[in-house]
């Protein structure tokens, strides 16, 4: 079936930048998503990469995508403690199809 | 972006008791809505698809009886945890897809539920 892994927590310092990783499954995975969580809160869609791009540049978000090895990555650089967070990973076929979600990598910074 | 309400962001609830909880697209019209269900440092899990004006599609293993599903129009479903019972207790999120933005599913803040 579906699956994927994300590493569950990384540490950084205010100023560094983050790279927080994700494998997954399923090939035929059309998207690739990435999601910020703050505690006691949904969802927020950080940004997507469709899977015949390499990479997605969006402010200070990275996202590259290895189709080959099916791996996913999220940069984040000049982390904040803003960033503070949990961070999870999403495939989908796209459209309203379901999204399979990894189980999130909690992401601390500190001063 | 889109947004998507949920109400009530918290519930406390006596067991055996059943509650409500509603989810809106405020500006656009979800055609498709999904409810999930998130327990403490656990990743999201997907209960049920719901498309406006049909029966919602669950997930294995997630009891319809004990969680109804109601997409009445294109901008409300509810889920309704009837006879609740501490086991759950959690995290309840909606998302909604539609209205032109076919490939991104757009979060509630999510609805903490305790039962007693």
């Amino acid at each position: 079936g579906e699956d994927v892994e994300q590493s569950l927590f990384l540490s950084v310092r205010e100023g560094d930048s983050s790279v927080i990783n994700c494998t997954y499954t399923d090939s035929s995975s059309t998207y690739l998503y990435w999601y910020k969580q703050e505690p006691g809160a949904g969802l927020q869609l950080l940004t997507y990469i469709f899977s015949n791009m390499d990479m997605k540049q969006d402010q200070r978000l990275t996202v590259l995508l290895n189709k080959k090895d099916k791996h996913l990555s999220l940069r984040i650089a000049d982390t904040q403690t803003g960033d503070s967070a949990i961070y999870f990973c999403a495939e989908s076929w796209g459209g309203y199809s379901t999204l399979t979600f990894g189980k999130g990598t909690m992401l601390l910074v500190s001063p | 972006g889109a947004v998507v309400s949920q109400h009530p962001s918290w519930v406390i609830c006596k067991s055996g008791t059943s509650v409500k909880i509603e989810c809106r697209s405020l500006d656009f019209q979800a055609t498709t809505m999904f409810w999930y269900r998130q327990f403490p440092k656990q990743s999201l899990m997907l209960m049920a698809t719901s498309n406006e004006g049909s029966k919602a599609t669950y997930e294995q293993g997630v009891e319809k009886d004990k969680f109804l599903i109601n997409h009445a129009s294109l901008t409300l479903s509810t889920l309704t945890v009837t006879s609740a019972h501490p086991e759950d207790s959690s995290f309840y999120i909606c998302s909604a897809g539609g209205g032109g933005l076919w490939n991104e599913q757009f979060f509630g803040p999510g609805t903490r539920l305790t039962v007693l």
